[in-house]
């Protein structure tokens, strides 16, 4: 069975702080995929990144970036020098096959930035 | 513009009522999905559609009907078994070959 863990619920940072959001998987597969979103207030989940089991390269996109460790089984998700509109809840997300299959959801980790 | 379009935004409902979430894509993505979200649980899958005219159930589906007539829509009925059925609700649509999921904005229903 697959399973993504979010430990961490809630995080409070003040603006300008860099802040890591803690994504574990569980999977039996070789072939797996993880993604992140990212949901605002407005309610919509935003997708941010996807990655392939065999990719275990890191990834930086502007301000964010991804660890990956498969010997750790984490996909963590840092934001540089965080921002106000950085506030929203962030779901981690697992699946063995890539195309038209479910997402497994982590629970969520809100992210609170303070002026 | 492309996407999904959820209906109604807000919907309050008697208990023991049914009533139904519309879901419209036009991406033209071939599978669609319901997942329930409430506080501190995250997303959880209701029902999934890869095709016209099937589906499966996800890990919630007790309280919970769907059809797929058209590729474009995918109506979350929430009928009167489901014990508690206030929550947000989020309809998806995937990319056959990106994987990605694509979301609307969501329905929130209260049970009065």
């Amino acid at each position: 069975a697959q399973k993504v863990t979010q430990a961490q619920t809630e995080i409070s940072v003040v603006e300008k702080e860099d802040v890591t959001l803690d994504c574990v998987y569980e999977t039996r597969d070789t072939t797996y995929y993880l993604f992140w979103y990212k949901q605002p207030p407005s309610g919509e989940l935003v997708f941010l990144i996807r990655r392939n089991s065999f990719d275990e390269q890191n990834e930086i996109s502007g301000r964010y970036s991804w660890n990956f460790q498969k010997s750790t089984s984490s996909f963590n998700f840092t934001i540089t020098a965080s921002q106000v509109v950085d506030s929203a809840v962030y779901f981690c997300a697992l699946s063995e096959f890539i195309g038209n299959t479910p997402l497994v959801f982590g629970k969520g980790t809100r992210l609170s930035v303070i002026a | 513009d492309g996407g999904i379009t959820q209906s109604p935004k807000y919907l309050f409902r008697k208990e023991g009522q049914n009533v139904t979430l519309s879901c419209e894509q036009n991406l033209n993505h071939d599978a669609m999905y319901w997942y329930r979200q409430d506080p501190g649980q995250g997303l959880r899958l209701i029902y999934y559609s890869q095709i016209v005219n099937d589906f499966q159930k996800g890990d919630i589906a007790e309280g919970y009907s769907v059809s797929r007539e058209k590729k474009e829509s995918f109506p979350l009925t929430v009928t009167s078994a489901q014990k508690n059925p206030t929550a947000f609700y989020l309809c998806a649509s995937s990319n056959s070959y990106t994987g990605e999921l694509f979301f609307g904005e969501g329905s929130r229903l209260t049970v009065l």
